[in-house]
C-alpha cells in the first residue's frame, strides 16, 4: 500500500538542531522528497534522496535514509525563525507511476 | 526565470457551478500534475499531463478534467462542485514527463472554497 506518516509538530528554540521523521510504506519507492510549505504558499523544493543512498547534506540540511525500516529524516541544522513552516515528505517510484505520495506534514516552530 | 504561476489565486463558488483553475510551468518544463490540498492534510494527487494527454490519474471523479496546451499551460476544470472540493489547489511542474529524481515545482496555488 502506500502510506507516508509524520508527526504533527515539532518546537525548538531558535539555534538548536531540528530533526523532521518520516515512514514511508511503499518498497517500490526510490525517490523521497522534503518540500516546505510557507503559510499562504505553495510547496518549495528543498532536498530529495534516491533510495540507494544512505545520507545527502546540503548547507544547513541533512537528509538521512534507513532504507531497512523505510525511515527517512530531515535534519536542519541552527534553525532559525525563518524555517518555521510545514515540512512535508514524499515518495515517488521509478516506474509506473509520475505521482508523489506526500505525508500530512510536520509543523515546525521556532522560538526565538 | 519564471516559476510555476497560478490563476486565480482566490476563487468562491456556489454548489453546484463549475469552476476552471490555470496553472503556466516553470520555464522548460514540459509535464504538469495537479494536487488537491485540504486544510491540514498533505497534497493529493488529481492527474497528471504530458504530450497534451492525461498520463496518470489519482482517486478523483470524473467531475475533475484537465486540459494540456501546446505551450505547457494546463487547465484544471471541476463540475458540479461540493463543499468537499474546498481545498487549495497546486499545480507542479517537472521536466521529461515526470522521470522520478527530478523533482516537482509547485506554484503558490488556487485557494477554492465552495459555499
Amino acid at each position: 500500500g502506500e502510506d507516508v506518516e509524520q508527526s504533527l509538530f515539532l518546537s525548538v528554540r531558535e539555534g538548536d538542531s531540528s530533526v523532521i521523521n518520516c515512514t514511508y510504506t511503499d518498497s517500490s519507492s526510490t525517490y523521497l522528497y522534503w518540500y516546505k510549505q510557507e503559510p499562504g504558499a505553495g510547496l518549495q523544493l528543498l532536498t530529495y534522496i534516491f533510495s540507494n543512498m544512505d545520507m545527502k547534506q546540503d548547507q544547513r540540511l541533512t537528509v538521512l535514509l534507513n532504507k531497512k525500516d523505510k525511515h527517512l529524516s530531515l535534519r536542519i541544522a541552527d534553525t532559525q525563525t525563518g524555517d518555521s513552516a510545514i515540512y512535508f515528505c514524499a515518495e515517488s517510484a521509478t516506474s509506473g507511476t509520475y505521482k508523489y505520495i506526500f505525508g500530512t506534514g510536520t509543523r515546525l516552530k521556532v522560538l526565538a | 526565470d519564471a516559476g510555476v504561476t497560478q490563476s486565480p489565486t482566490h476563487l468562491i463558488k456556489t454548489r453546484g457551478q463549475q469552476v476552471t483553475l490555470r496553472c503556466s510551468p516553470k520555464s522548460g518544463h514540459d509535464t504538469v500534475s495537479w494536487y488537491q490540498q485540504a486544510l491540514g492534510q498533505g497534497p493529493q494527487f488529481i492527474f497528471q499531463y504530458y504530450e497534451e494527454e492525461e498520463r496518470q490519474r489519482g482517486n478523483f471523479p470524473d467531475r475533475f478534467s484537465g486540459h494540456q496546451f501546446p505551450n505547457y499551460s494546463s487547465e484544471l476544470n471541476v463540475n458540479a462542485l461540493l463543499l468537499g472540493d474546498s481545498a487549495l489547489y497546486l499545480c507542479a511542474s517537472s521536466l521529461g514527463g515526470g522521470l522520478a529524481g527530478l523533482g516537482k515545482y509547485f506554484g503558490p496555488g488556487t485557494r477554492l472554497t465552495v459555499t
